[in-house]
C-alpha cells in the first residue's frame, strides 16, 4: 500500500523554530512536495524537493532524504499567520504517462503568543 | 478571475438529488484533478484529466461522473449520494509535466448530503 506519515499536530511559540517530519512508503517516488492550508482555505504550494539535500525558499525550508524515505520541512521565526495545517505529497507515476500527488494526513501547526 | 475557481461554494443535497460541482482554471495549465478531503485523512485522488483525457480513476464509485470538456474546464456530477460522501471537495490544476511548482487549488466545494 502507500502511506505517507505526518504528527498529527505541532505546537510552537512566536518566533521558534519548528520541523514537521513527513515518511513515506509508496510504490513509485519522484519528489516530495508541501502544501499549506488555512482553515477554510485552498491548499498552497510550498515547495518541492526531487533530490536529496535541503531547499531555502524564505522563511521555510525543505529536506529529503530518499534512503530514509523521509522528508521534513523546517518553518523559521514562526509568525502567528503560520497556524495552519502542511501536507507532505509524494509525486508518483499516474496513468497513460502522467504524474499524481499521493498526500499526508496533514499536521496542524499551532503557533502561540 | 485568476487561479482556480470552484463553484458553488456550500452544496447541501439530499441522497436522491442530482447537482453538479464546476472548476475552471485560469491559469493555461494542462492537467486538472479532483480531490476528496474529509476529516482526518488524506485528500483522496479522485479522477485525473490530462489534456482533456481522464488518465486516473482511482477507484471513485459511480455515483461521481467527471466531466472534462476543455482543459480550463472540471465538472464532478453527483447523484444518489450517500451521507458519507460529504467531505470538501477539491479541484486542481498544474502544468504538467514541469513539477517545480505544485498544483494550484481551488478553494473548494463543501459538500453536505442529507
Amino acid at each position: 500500500g502507500q502511506s505517507l506519515e505526518q504528527p498529527s499536530e505541532v505546537t510552537a511559540v512566536e518566533g521558534a523554530i519548528v520541523q514537521i517530519n513527513c515518511t513515506y512508503q509508496t510504490s513509485g517516488f519522484y519528489g516530495l512536495s508541501w502544501y499549506q492550508q488555512h482553515d477554510g482555505g485552498a491548499p498552497t504550494f510550498l515547495s518541492y524537493n526531487a533530490l536529496d539535500g535541503l531547499e531555502e525558499t524564505g522563511r521555510f525550508s525543505s529536506f529529503l532524504s530518499r534512503s530514509d524515505s523521509y522528508g521534513y520541512l523546517l518553518l523559521q521565526e514562526l509568525q502567528m499567520k503560520d497556524s495552519a495545517s502542511y501536507f507532505c505529497a509524494v509525486r508518483d507515476r499516474g496513468g497513460r504517462g502522467t504524474y499524481k500527488y499521493i498526500f499526508g494526513t496533514g499536521t496542524r501547526l499551532k503557533v502561540l503568543a | 478571475e485568476t487561479g482556480v475557481t470552484q463553484t458553488p461554494r456550500h452544496l447541501v443535497m439530499g441522497m436522491t438529488n442530482k447537482k453538479s460541482l464546476k472548476c475552471e482554471q485560469h491559469l493555461g495549465h494542462n492537467a486538472m484533478y479532483w480531490y476528496k478531503q474529509s476529516a482526518k485523512k488524506p485528500l483522496e485522488l479522485m479522477f485525473v484529466y490530462n489534456f482533456k483525457e481522464q488518465t486516473e480513476n482511482n477507484s471513485v464509485p459511480s455515483r461521481f461522473s467527471p466531466e472534462c470538456p476543455n482543459s480550463s474546464h472540471l465538472f464532478l456530477h453527483l447523484h444518489t449520494l450517500q451521507p458519507e460522501d460529504s467531505a470538501l471537495y477539491l479541484c486542481a490544476s498544474s502544468q504538467e509535466p514541469t513539477a517545480s511548482y505544485g498544483y494550484t487549488f481551488g478553494s473548494g466545494t463543501r459538500l453536505t448530503v442529507v
